[in-house]
């Protein structure tokens, strides 16, 4: 496989147990968040996203927590699956800017 | 959401080459972002490309070196020129789903895995 995700921070967990990637952003102006999950030699893929005048999204099996005065956004995934093993990136945009910056990543490895 | 595919899918070239990358979508989009991913990274944004105008690069990039084509809606080239071992990374091609919303979703290509000798 690729080498996406050779040097960042790991997470390991037990398939079924809830995993919680925490992310800290730059920018007190950023206005709108998304989580993308990199698995080896594909693209980001988009997960779920939150605008700043909320501080939690659900979807599916994650929830994206997003605390503004510390600048601290967070995705949880529940029963953590072996299929959810991957690279998960948070980004941030200030939507006058149209530019997304991207986190430096957190691989998550679930065991069986 | 958008279908993105990107040619080629892989590429091993030789130090002072040019190679270009070719970003297909499947739906006409006003938003088209190019990104690097080097080797254990996470995306740096190269340049946003919209159609009917020049490209934006973002500091550390600059024209000569990754020259853009947005011809159209659906498509748009990267060109990565005179190439080094430093080159070598993921390219990525990005689109924004919609051009009335600054909240809007944005996907990705499956990326250009670019090896320089």
């Amino acid at each position: 496989g690729e080498s996406v995700g050779l040097h960042l921070p790991t997470l390991s967990v037990q398939e079924g147990d809830n995993s919680i990637i925490n992310c800290a952003y730059s920018n007190s102006a950023s206005d709108y968040f998304i989580w993308y999950k990199q698995e080896s030699g594909k693209g980001p893929q988009f997960i779920i996203d939150i605008r700043s005048n909320m501080d939690k999204r659900q979807g599916q099996r994650v929830t994206v927590l997003l605390n503004k005065t510390v600048k601290h956004l967070s995705l949880q995934i529940a029963a953590t699956q072996p299929g959810d093993s991957a690279v998960y990136f948070c980004a941030e945009k200030n939507t006058g800017f149209q530019k997304l910056v991207f986190g430096t990543g957190t691989r998550l490895l679930v065991s069986p | 959401s958008a279908v993105i595919s990107q040619k080629p899918s892989r590429d091993i070239c030789q130090r002072g080459t040019s190679l270009t990358i070719q970003c297909q979508v499947d739906s006409q989009v006003t938003m088209m972002f190019w990104y690097r991913q080097q080797p254990g990274q996470s995306l740096t944004l190269i340049a946003t490309a919209n159609q009917g105008s020049e490209a934006t690069y973002e500091s550390g990039f600059v024209i000569d070196k990754f020259p853009i084509s947005r011809p159209n809606l659906t498509f748009s080239t990267l060109t990565v020129s005179n190439m080094s071992p430093e080159d070598s990374s993921i390219y990525l091609c990005s689109v924004g789903t919609s051009q009335w919303s600054s909240y809007n979703e944005q996907f990705f290509g499956p990326g250009t895995r670019l090896t320089v000798l």
